[in-house]
């Protein structure tokens, strides 16, 4: 079955810091990635999506993410938080037209 | 605002109790998913509705059930339920098969 890693659980980081989240996942076929983010109290949203061409995708609010396909890996980053960036980031795969999430790592940037 | 609509948005229950929890998607989608989060077990796919027909079943019980109508819009049904289907359950819908999902605001069902 495919599964879903992301490293952190929990990272708390200061405004202006640069944040990178880790994901991994085990399906080796044709694959859809995406980060969505979860604000306090509301649903997941999209923040970027790779289906296929330049592995660099650049999503909303400044975060970007790299889809390495040797390491099987979709990274997020962002340059420099800003305190309304905590939240909730969740990685998830699309295979069979379903979306597989990973634990979701929680972002607190502190003021 | 994804377009995606979910209602209730809070439903307090009994065990045992049964109850509908409905989503309509953004207009042109086609496709509906369910999703449960929970604390212990995070975001699990439920199942998938395309065009009004079921599509994929994931780690869905026995007592939940769900439909898509004519309209494209689709109703959960939980049954007999206990007091571990606490959870917040969000519809999704996408264009076709594959496409990008897009999120409801979820129901939080509490069963007391």
């Amino acid at each position: 079955a495919q599964s879903v890693s992301q490293h952190n659980h929990h990272v708390i980081l200061s405004e202006a810091a640069s944040l990178e989240l880790g994901c991994n996942y085990s399906y080796g076929g044709t694959v859809n990635l995406f980060w969505y983010v979860q604000y306090p109290g509301q649903h997941l949203q999209l923040l970027l999506k790779y289906f296929s061409g330049d592995p660099l995708v650049k999503g909303i609010k400044g975060f970007e993410a790299e889809f390495i396909k040797s390491k099987f890996s979709f990274n997020l980053r962002k340059p420099s938080v800003q305190w309304s960036d905590t939240a909730e980031y969740f990685c998830a795969v699309n295979n069979d037209y379903k979306l597989s999430f990973g634990a979701g790592t929680t972002v607190t940037v502190r003021a | 605002d994804s377009g995606v609509t979910q209602t209730p948005k809070h439903l307090i229950t009994a065990t045992g109790q049964r109850v509908t929890l409905r989503c309509s998607p953004r207009s042109g989608d086609l496709s509906v998913y369910w999703y449960q989060q929970s604390l212990d077990q995070g975001l699990q796919f439920l199942i998938q509705y395309y065009n009004g027909e079921e599509r994929a079943k994931g780690n869905i019980l026995e007592r939940f059930s769900a439909q898509q109508f004519p309209d494209l819009h689709s109703e959960l049904n939980l049954s007999s339920l206990e007091l571990g289907d606490s959870a917040l359950y969000f519809c999704a819908s996408s264009r076709g098969l594959g496409d990008t999902q897009y999120f409801g605001p979820g129901t939080r069902l509490t069963v007391l």
